[in-house]
């Protein structure tokens, strides 16, 4: 069974500029989440998507960020503008029934 | 108060011993527990969910959950220089799917 597929894997930009990243979660599985994950800390989670409805943004912040599902299989977060403290890794992940989350491997952004 | 708190370490243990890995969470009503390893560079990788009171048992690896202490707990056994990573406990913390992780502990397993 493939796993959860990203893209890109690495990206620089510099601030004020746009960026967008790509998933495509584990086939069959209807939940899909964003998570920022800045250097040593956790992933925290921005979006999270039931099919293409948004379950829970709340800590996604909606002046720079967004993201959709149109079809309810991949997704795309964009960024607009870019910040210095968007630098993160921003990972994928998707699960089918219950909570165990799978994750991709990832963009590791880095905005200058 | 962190909904999710891990000692960040890192824990340091010699090969072949057991680490030891703590995490304690904030919400009386969180149902699913889980531990995530992340080696450096790479996304979180899951190796334990736990979801009622007691121990589970995954070949070294054992979860231990007490819900009265708001306690979770990984117990790694005969460890290894490969078992090097940090590890993250995630929390459900009732609401829809949603997870919410600690900062991670990193695991040092010396030769």
């Amino acid at each position: 069974e493939a796993g959860v597929a990203q893209s890109p894997r690495y990206k620089i930009i510099e601030k004020r500029q746009s960026v967008a990243f790509w998933c495509n979660p584990i086939s069959g599985h209807a939940t899909l989440y964003w998570y920022q994950q800045i250097l040593g800390q956790g992933p925290k989670l921005l979006i999270q998507f039931q099919n293409n409805g948004v379950v829970d943004d709340s800590q996604l912040p909606k002046d720079r960020f967004s993201a959709e599902r149109l079809k309810g299989v991949d997704s795309t977060l964009k960024i607009q503008p870019a910040k210095l403290e968007d630098s993160a890794v921003y990972l994928c992940a998707s699960t089918a029934v219950g909570y165990e989350q799978y994750f991709g491997p990832g963009t590791r952004l880095t905005v200058t | 108060q962190k909904e999710v708190e891990q000692n960040s370490g890192p824990l340091s243990v010699p090969e072949g011993a057991i680490a030891s890995l703590n995490c304690t969470y904030s919400d009386r009503v969180s149902q699913s527990f889980f531990w995530y390893r992340q080696y450096s560079g790479k996304s979180p990788e899951l190796i334990m969910s736990i979801y009622s009171n007691g121990d589970k048992e995954d070949g070294r690896f054992t979860a231990q959950l007490n819900k009265a202490s708001q306690y979770v707990s990984l117990l790694i056994r005969d460890s290894h220089p490969s078992d090097s990573a940090t590890y993250l406990c995630a929390v459900n913390p009732g609401t829809a799917s949603k997870l919410t992780f600690g900062t991670g502990t990193r695991l040092q397993v010396t030769l």
